[in-house]
């Protein structure tokens, strides 16, 4: 069966410091991948998707970044944090389905990262 | 833009209370309707709804989409303490399956 994994679980960094969050995805083989971010509980905003090592598409301008270096592993960065960075950051995995039909995403137990 | 509101944004009911959620919805070219449930981390699947009319149901929960006036609800018969969490329904976008608009989520809580 499929797992996802995220890393480190909660992350409280300064202002103007670097961000790296881990993502990684066991039991499947070239997934979707996506980060999210939630603020407050609420809704979540897609941040970026990957359909392929290499291959990102930002979804909103921000302050962040992501990339894939393997198949099955997703990144998310910023060089310096700033205070509005702060929230639940939520990773997922689908299979890619035809064009047409809608991928069912499968989400991992999330970071929180706190900016002081 | 695509757009997804849910509402009510937070409920308060009593163990034993029947609930029904809803979220509307504005998408170019509609294909599916998705419902997660979050209880402290991740979200977890529930339904995907596709067609109008055809409820999908899971124990105690279920729900419908009406195509016609782009909505859909959930209900929760019989609620639990352990139903407490956030609703999250979202729609695919017009260009991709694969990029979801989520609303912004009920907070459902249930007391003893």
């Amino acid at each position: 069966s499929q797992t996802i994994h995220q890393w480190p679980a909660t992350l409280v960094q300064p202002v103007g410091s670097p961000l790296s969050l881990e993502c990684t995805v066991e039991g499947t083989s070239n997934p979707n991948l996506y980060w999210y971010r939630q603020a407050a509980g609420r809704g979540l905003q897609l941040l970026f998707y990957s359909v392929g090592i290499g291959q990102i598409s930002s979804e909103v301008p921000q302050n962040l970044s992501a990339s894939r270096p393997q198949d099955r592993q997703f990144i998310l960065s910023s060089k310096k944090l700033l205070l509005s960075d702060s929230g639940f950051y939520l990773c997922a995995w689908s299979v890619p389905l035809t064009s047409g039909l809608t991928d069912t995403q499968y989400f991992g137990p999330g970071t929180r990262l706190t900016v002081l | 833009e695509d757009k997804v509101v849910q509402s009510p944004l937070s409920l308060v009911v009593h163990e034993g209370d029947t609930v029904t959620l809803n979220c509307s919805y504005e998408v170019t070219n509609f294909r599916s309707l998705l419902w997660y449930k979050q209880e402290k981390k991740a979200p977890t699947f529930l339904f995907m709804l596709t067609s109008s009319g055809i409820e999908k149901k899971s124990g105690r929960l279920s729900s419908i989409l009406d195509k016609k006036e782009l909505f859909s609800i959930l209900n929760i018969t019989a609620t639990q303490t352990g139903d407490s969490a956030i609703y999250l329904c979202a729609a695919p976008s017009r260009t991709s399956g694969s990029r979801l608009t989520f609303g912004e989520g009920t907070q459902l809580t249930v007391n003893p």
